[in-house]
């Protein structure tokens, strides 16, 4: 079975431009959370989606928004871009009776 | 914050066993310890998780203290492949699908 997968891979994006990152869970995966993870630390939770509705919302700034569609695929968008958002973006899903999430390969966004 | 404490570093011989610890002294009784790990900045790798029993699967073995306040993650025999970050992470149950990370443990399984 296909694990989680995002896209892109890698992103370059200047200051103040916004970007959209893209995750699709696993088969059957109803939930999807995103992460950040700035170079030298651990993840840091952003958002975590369910059944298309918002179920947790980590300490992040209005610029971080997320959605989640019918098909349980998930977008993250940013906006305003700025130089500290530079980091590897992480998704990962979870099934509706187990709740171990899996994390896809990530996306790197460097900011200039 | 973390409710976890795991030294930064440590060393292993290949084949021999590695024995992780972590220590989460505030743990309260719906919360699990899941144990992670990251490869050279890919996404992270599921390896086990636990209540208050011991656990076994094809990746590794987690044995909690009675009291549950530490666990000890066993790798029985190390690869080179097994040099990666592993992070231990508390998670209450009731409480979503948020992950706390702290800083981990970087392995270095050596030949």
């Amino acid at each position: 079975d296909a694990g989680v997968t995002q896209s892109p891979t890698h992103l370059i994006k200047t200051r103040g431009q916004q970007v959209t990152l893209r995750c699709s869970p696993i088969s059957g995966h109803k939930s999807v959370s995103w992460y950040q993870q700035v170079l030298g630390q651990g993840p840091q939770f952003i958002f975590q989606y369910y059944e298309k509705e918002e179920r947790g919302r980590g300490n992040f700034p209005d610029r971080f928004s997320a959605r989640q569609f019918p098909n349980y695929s998930s977008e993250l968008n940013v906006n305003a871009l700025l130089l500290g958002d530079s980091a590897l973006y992480l998704c990962a899903s979870s099934s509706p009776r187990a709740d171990t999430q899996y994390f896809g390969p990530g996306t790197r966004l460097t900011v200039l | 914050d973390a409710k976890t404490t795991q030294p930064p570093s440590m060393d292993c011989a290949e084949g021999r066993a590695a024995n992780l610890p972590c220590n989460h002294s505030t743990i309260s009784g719906n919360e699990y310890v899941y144990w992670y790990r990251q490869i050279h900045s890919q996404g992270p790798q599921y390896i086990i998780h636990g209540l208050k029993n011991n656990e076994t699967n094809e990746m590794a073995s987690l044995i909690i203290t009675e009291d549950r306040k530490s666990s000890t993650l066993i790798l029985p025999h190390a690869t080179l492949r097994d040099t990666a970050v592993y992070y231990c992470i508390v998670r209450d149950g009731n409480a979503g699908n948020m992950l706390t990370f702290g800083g981990g443990t970087r392995l270095m399984v050596k030949p």
